[in-house]
């Protein structure tokens, strides 16, 4: 079965250091989406993406971070300059085409530990 | 905001029995879906019910939507000790692309 996937699963880093998050959303799905889970506490939507551009961001999605598909498989997210508070579970998650918001696919999610 | 807010916060049952979790949002949607999450792991998707639906079925689950309350139910009947997860309602506005999420309910179920 087509499923999301996340690398890595969990990564360690200083405060300050640029961080890039890598996802392979599934292969017929054009909507694109990075979300955070602070530790305990709820899903939090960063960012949407399709064709290329972003569709709808937050008030979290700010100037230290950056999306990025550099190919046609790949979906990224960079934070330029870690801060304590980044520390989180970040999922990446992929939808068909379609004028409504419908079912997601999540990852597993990728672990950011900023020290 | 249009996030949906569950409660409880957390529920404890025994095997067997019904377990609902309710979900209130603050501005008109487009459809409200239900996420179920066990403990560090990503995301599922158990169910979406449209704005324009009142109640819909799968499986054990049975979900409602009142758009004139501005919420939802969840009702996961003959729980099982693999029920044991995280639950989320999410909503999709209108215009938007995003899905919001609530703080969701920690249902744990013991054999």
């Amino acid at each position: 079965e087509p499923e999301v996937t996340q690398t890595p699963s969990h990564q360690v880093t200083q405060m300050g250091q640029e961080v890039i998050l890598r996802c392979v959303p599934i292969s017929n799905h054009l909507y694109f989406y990075w979300y955070r889970q602070i530790l305990g506490q709820k899903v939090e939507f960063l960012v949407s993406f399709y064709n290329n551009e972003i569709s709808e961001k937050s008030e979290i999605f700010d100037d230290q971070f950056s999306v990025e598909r550099p190919d046609g498989s790949n979906f990224t997210l960079k934070i330029r300059s870690t801060k304590l508070e980044d520390s989180a579970m970040y999922f990446c998650a992929s939808r068909v085409a379609g004028g409504n918001t419908g079912e997601l696919f999540f990852g597993e999610g990728s672990r950011l530990t900023v020290l | 905001s249009q996030q949906g807010e569950e409660d409880p916060q957390a529920l404890s049952i025994q095997e067997g029995e019904n377990a609902t979790m309710n979900c209130s949002y603050k501005t008109s949607i487009n459809n409200l879906q239900w996420y179920r999450q066990n403990s560090g792991r990503g995301l599922v998707h158990l169910i979406l019910i449209r704005s324009n639906e009142r109640e819909k079925h799968s499986g054990r689950l049975r979900v409602t939507l009142d758009t004139s309350k501005k919420s939802s139910s969840l009702l996961i009947t003959a729980s099982r000790a693999a029920d044991t997860a995280s639950y989320f309602c999410a909503t999709a506005d209108q215009a938007g692309t995003a899905l919001i999420f609530g703080k969701g309910t920690t249902l744990s179920v013991s054999s």
